[in-house]
């Protein structure tokens, strides 16, 4: 069963700019999570999608947003970047009863 | 506001020691624990979780504690191999569906051969 992919793998933007990061969940899944990991800070958690439904959100401002199709594949969005939104972005997939989490390889984000 | 911590940054072994990585946690409301393993350029997977019903969950080499009263767990690693060398991450969660995952903030743990 193939993992969960997450594309661009690698992503240069300079501030202003806003991005937007891909996730297919592993087959069968239909719980999306984002996560934004910094050194020191481990994973802070975006939001959950579930069935094209945001079910959970962290703390994060309005410039991140995200979203989940009907193939249960979600997209996160970033406007108006900033230094400090350099990072990897992870996203994870579940199954929607269970709490095991299955995470993609991340997108490295640098904001220049 | 930090639910989940890790307070030790990085953890040094010797190969075929025993590795004891430790977290601790703020929200009583959490019930259900889990360690993730994240090696560089790849994501975390999943290493092993527990309950709060239980005290101890164990799968070959990995053992997690949890000491609810104290809000503390640890993951034990017994004998350390230099192929555990990773972050572990520490996570908590109310319920085991549908409730967001909080994650600690990792341990950098480095096993020498």
């Amino acid at each position: 069963k193939a993992g969960v992919t997450q594309t661009p793998r690698y992503l240069i933007k300079t501030r202003g700019q806003q991005v937007t990061l891909s996730c297919s969940p592993i087959s069968g899944h239909r719980s999306v999570s984002w996560y934004q990991q910094t050194p020191g800070q481990g994973l802070q958690f975006l939001f959950e999608y579930f069935s094209e439904t945001q079910r959970n959100k962290g703390n994060f401002p309005g410039r991140f947003s995200g979203r989940q199709f009907s193939n249960s594949r979600s997209e996160m969005n970033v406007s108006t970047l900033e230094l400090g939104d350099s990072a990897l972005y992870l996203c994870a997939s579940r199954r929607g009863g269970t709490d095991t989490q299955y995470f993609g390889p991340g997108t490295r984000l640098t904001v220049l | 506001d930090q639910q989940v911590k890790q307070n030790s940054p990085s953890l040094s072994v010797q190969e075929g020691r025993i590795s004891i990585l430790n977290c601790d946690y703020t929200n009583s409301m959490f019930d259900y624990f889990l360690w993730y393993k994240k090696y560089p350029a790849e994501g975390p997977t999943f290493l092993i979780s527990i309950s709060s019903i239980k005290d101890k969950n164990e799968d070959g080499r990995f053992t997690v504690f949890l000491n609810k009263s104290a809000k503390h767990l640890s993951l034990h690693i017994v004998p350390s191999q230099p192929g555990d060398s990773a972050v572990y991450f520490c996570a908590a969660s109310e319920g085991t569906g549908g409730f967001k995952t909080i994650f600690g903030a990792g341990t950098r743990l480095f096993v020498k051969a």
